[in-house]
Order: C-alpha cells, then sequence, then structure tokens
C-alpha cells in the first residue's frame, strides 16, 4: 500500500538550475497539495489542485509550477531555483482540505 | 489570508507531566486538525474537530475546538518520552476552498 510517494527525497541544486519534484498517490484522491516546511513556520501551501486540469495557487506560489494531468500525479516544477527555496517540500493528499491529508515522505532540497 | 498562531513554540518539559498547546486565530474554520510530525518523516493526523465546543479524547489526548470555532487546544496527560515530536494545527477555511492553513507548530520534548 504506497500512499503518496515523493522523489527524490534528497537533491542539491545550483542557483538557476531547474527540476521537477515528483509527486504520486494511489488512493484516488481528487485534493492534492504542495507544502514547503522550514523552521519556525510549519507548513505553507505553494499550490493545490482539486482535481485532474484544475490547479490553483496558495500562500508562497513565486518560483513554483504545477500541472495536474492525472488524478495519480502532481508534480512541482521549480523555474530557476533559488536559495531561498532551500527547504523541505510535501506533497500531500486528501478527498477535500477538510478531510485528512495523507503527507508523502517530503524532499529535502538545498540551494546553493 | 487566515493565520493560525500556535503557542508555545518550543516545550521541554519531564516525563508524567501535564502540557497544553494552544492555536488561535481571528478567522472562523469550518474544521480543524491538529497533526504530529516526527523527524525525517511527514505529518500523520491526529485528530480533526468540526462542531464549536466540541471535545474529543484520543487516550491521553485531549484535544478542543472552541465555541467560536477560532481557536483549538492540545493537551497531553502524564506526557511520555513517546510523545516528543512536532504538533501541528491545521485550519480548513470552508469559503477559502482549497487552503489549508497550518500553525508554525510546537516542538515538544519530553524528558525521561
Amino acid at each position: 500500500n504506497a500512499g503518496v510517494t515523493q522523489t527524490p527525497k534528497f537533491q542539491v541544486l545550483k542557483t538557476g538550475q531547474s527540476m521537477t519534484l515528483q509527486c504520486a498517490q494511489d488512493m484516488n484522491h481528487e485534493y492534492m497539495s504542495w507544502y514547503r516546511q522550514d523552521p519556525g513556520m510549519g507548513l505553507r501551501l505553494i499550490h493545490y489542485s482539486v482535481g485532474a486540469g484544475i490547479t490553483d495557487q496558495g500562500e508562497v506560489p513565486n518560483g513554483y509550477n504545477v500541472s495536474r494531468s492525472t488524478t495519480e500525479d502532481f508534480p512541482l516544477r521549480l523555474l530557476s531555483a533559488a536559495p531561498s527555496q532551500t527547504s523541505v517540500y510535501f506533497c500531500a493528499s486528501s478527498y477535500n482540505p477538510g478531510y485528512e491529508q495523507y503527507f508523502g515522505p517530503g524532499t529535502r532540497l538545498t540551494v546553493t | 489570508t487566515q493565520l493560525l498562531e500556535q503557542s508555545p513554540q518550543f516545550l521541554s518539559i519531564q516525563e508524567g507531566e501535564n502540557l497544553t498547546v494552544y492555536c488561535n486565530s481571528s478567522s472562523v474554520f469550518s474544521s480543524l486538525q491538529w497533526y504530529r510530525q516526527e523527524p525525517g518523516e511527514g505529518p500523520v493526523l491526529l485528530v480533526t474537530v468540526v462542531t464549536g465546543g466540541e471535545v474529543k479524547k484520543l487516550k491521553r489526548l485531549t484535544f478542543q475546538f472552541g465555541d467560536a470555532r477560532k481557536d483549538s487546544s492540545l493537551h497531553i496527560t502524564a506526557a511520555q518520552t513517546g510523545d516528543t515530536g512536532l504538533y501541528l494545527c491545521a485550519g480548513d477555511g470552508g469559503t477559502s476552498y482549497g487552503k489549508l492553513t497550518f500553525g508554525q507548530g510546537t516542538i515538544l520534548t519530553v524528558h525521561p
């Protein structure tokens, strides 16, 4: 029972590089979201999706893109990495925001 | 933007002591969730409270949702070393569909 999977687990980028963080879920959840977690700041919502083909911005969307072509997958793209994007990134899925969020194991990203 | 203020940010206690973590906002939430997160892992749901004034108990943990649905508390009785972790509250804004707002978190350390 995979739940929510994220790859990679660790990544180091140089400033200006781009990359995609992968997220997949096998629970047929319509709602998926991306958060970043920084010390003392809890989890901040980057982007979310309420279903395939539908995405919207969260609290801190600048510098990130998302798409949702299938129910299962919700990749997060960093267009041009900056040191301020050094963080731990979590993907989550659920039936809707008011229901239990199932989180992936996280991706620790360092931008130098 | 809906904000959730959690306090205290850090809590260091001895095994057997009681503690309370608070989650406060000026906004009304449709529901409020409490999560626990261990190092290197994603948050895991402890409980969801939905009704104003609601009290839920989970063994030694007691969760309360304020009458006005703007605040919540988590009380732990006779803390154990296994309770150590990061505790997060998260509010579902209802009218801001899709945007689950997290508090900054409380890092709890229980010493033997």
